[in-house]
């Protein structure tokens, strides 16, 4: 079984902190995306990354994928309100085409 | 262009009923996903279906779980019968991997209460 774990599983911090999300796997994927979901609605992509090392930004969002490709962290500068939700990364394994693995989560609440 | 619908937004029933969790795709996506979250087990996938076929169907906790895709704009997940335990939020989410990447569109979701 593919676990993907995520870290830290709740952050609670005050609007202008920076935080950082960690998802772990022990298996290499051939994609990872994150995605947030916000109360009452599906979780909606907010990027994919595919190659080793690869870095992609997305306003005050930095995503990162780790080297080997087992692991991912998401970076948020000077957090706002309206980051609040929770992130969720989720990986391709080779072979699994279609699939998607969800990690655990972070939950996430920025306050003024 | 709409996302991806579900119905019934909420559902409340009694155990031992059956309850039928509808869900219609994206037009052009050919992979459909069943998943279900909880506080506790998180996002889990129960089924998913490319090109209107079973793919995956692991995830499905037991015979009681059942996920039908009788053409490309449908699918049903049906639960009889309903156990308390099966309270959760169910999406539905679909994808055309070789348009979109592999992005998953989810429904808004159908919560269930199992009582």
């Amino acid at each position: 079984t593919q676990l993907l774990e995520q870290s830290p599983q709740f952050l609670s911090i005050q609007e202008g902190e920076n935080l950082t999300v960690y998802c772990n796997s022990s298996s290499v994927f051939s994609s990872l995306q994150w995605y947030r979901q916000e109360p009452g609605e599906g979780p909606v992509l907010l990027v994919t990354v595919v190659t080793g090392g690869e870095v992609k930004k997305l306003k005050r969002l930095t995503f990162q994928f780790g080297d080997a490709r087992k692991d991912s962290s998401l970076h948020i500068t000077a957090a706002q309100p309206g980051d609040t939700g929770l992130y969720l990364c989720a990986g391709r394994y080779t072979g699994t085409a279609s699939k998607l693995t969800f990690g655990t989560g972070t939950r996430l609440q920025v306050t003024l | 262009d709409a996302g991806v619908i579900q119905s019934p937004r909420h559902e409340v029933t009694e155990m031992g009923q059956e309850v039928t969790l509808r869900c219609k795709p994206i037009s052009g996506h050919n992979s459909l996903f069943w998943y279900r979250q909880t506080m506790m087990r998180g996002l889990e996938l129960l089924i998913y279906f490319n090109n209107n076929v079973p793919i995956d169907d692991s995830g499905m906790p037991e015979d009681r779980f059942s996920a039908k895709m009788p053409n490309a704009s449908f699918s049903t997940l049906k639960i009889q019968p309903s156990e308390p335990r099966d309270s959760a939020v169910y999406f539905c989410a679909s994808s055309n991997i070789q348009t979109d990447g592999g992005e998953q569109f989810f429904g808004p979701g159908t919560r269930l209460t199992v009582l």
